[in-house]
């Protein structure tokens, strides 16, 4: 079945370092491909998304590339800020099954 | 727009009780799907309803039960509580009119089953 893998937390980063969440994904048809965000105590919130292969999405700094070659979907920001800590979550959502496939999540904490 | 709001935002129930949870979706919306989310997990979906119907299930138990009411809103109801319901629900509303249509997520109702 469908399924997404996402790198393991927590991620402790200084801030201004950049970030790299790593995320693939199986799917047997063609997804699109989110990110959400979890603040402490909160639902999930819409980062980015893209639809097709090769799509970028872009918000608030971070941006993620739809590789259909590779089945990734890796979040990135060049300079992390203390507010952006937080759980990120990598999920996938095909037409016709009507759910999202979501990651485990991925912890970030970010220094001052 | 008052977004997807749920209630209440937290609950405590004992083992073998009854829970109840209720979801308003964004305004627009039609279809409403159930979330649980455990402690340290991501979200696993419960089911999706439409058109006052249940269309998909994940792979939950029959202790878990929804309905959908003419306007839209949605309630979860879960019978015969376990300590392992002991999550957080989530809500998530969403337009089926487009092919990859974006949920929006409500706050979440914490369920404390102790």
């Amino acid at each position: 079945g469908d399924s997404v893998t996402q790198m393991e937390g927590p991620v402790t980063l200084s801030e201004e370092a950049f970030l790299t969440i790593n995320c693939t994904y199986t799917a047997t048809g063609y997804p699109s491909l989110f990110w959400y965000v979890q603040y402490p105590g909160e639902g999930l919130q819409l980062l980015l998304k893209a639809t097709k292969a090769d799509d970028k999405g872009s918000n608030k700094g971070f941006e993620a590339t739809y590789r259909k070659e590779t089945t990734s979907f890796h979040l990135e920001k060049g300079s992390v800020q203390v507010s952006d800590s937080a759980v990120y979550f990598c999920a996938l959502f095909t037409s016709g099954t009507y759910k999202y496939i979501f990651g485990t999540g991925t912890r970030l904490k970010v220094l001052a | 727009d008052a977004g997807v709001t749920q209630s209440p935002t937290h609950l405590i129930k004992t083992r073998g009780q009854q829970v109840t949870l209720r979801c308003s979706p964004k305004s627009g919306h039609d279809t409403v799907s159930w979330y649980q989310q455990a402690l340290g997990q991501g979200p696993q979906f419960i089911f999706q309803y439409y058109e006052e119907e249940e269309r998909q299930r994940g792979n939950f138990p029959d202790r878990f039960s929804g309905h959908q009411f003419p306007n839209y809103s949605s309630e979860l109801n879960v019978n015969a509580l376990l300590l392992g319901d002991s999550a957080l629900y989530l809500c998530a509303s969403s337009s089926p009119g487009q092919r990859n249509t974006e949920a929006f997520f409500g706050q979440g109702t914490r369920l404390t089953v102790v």
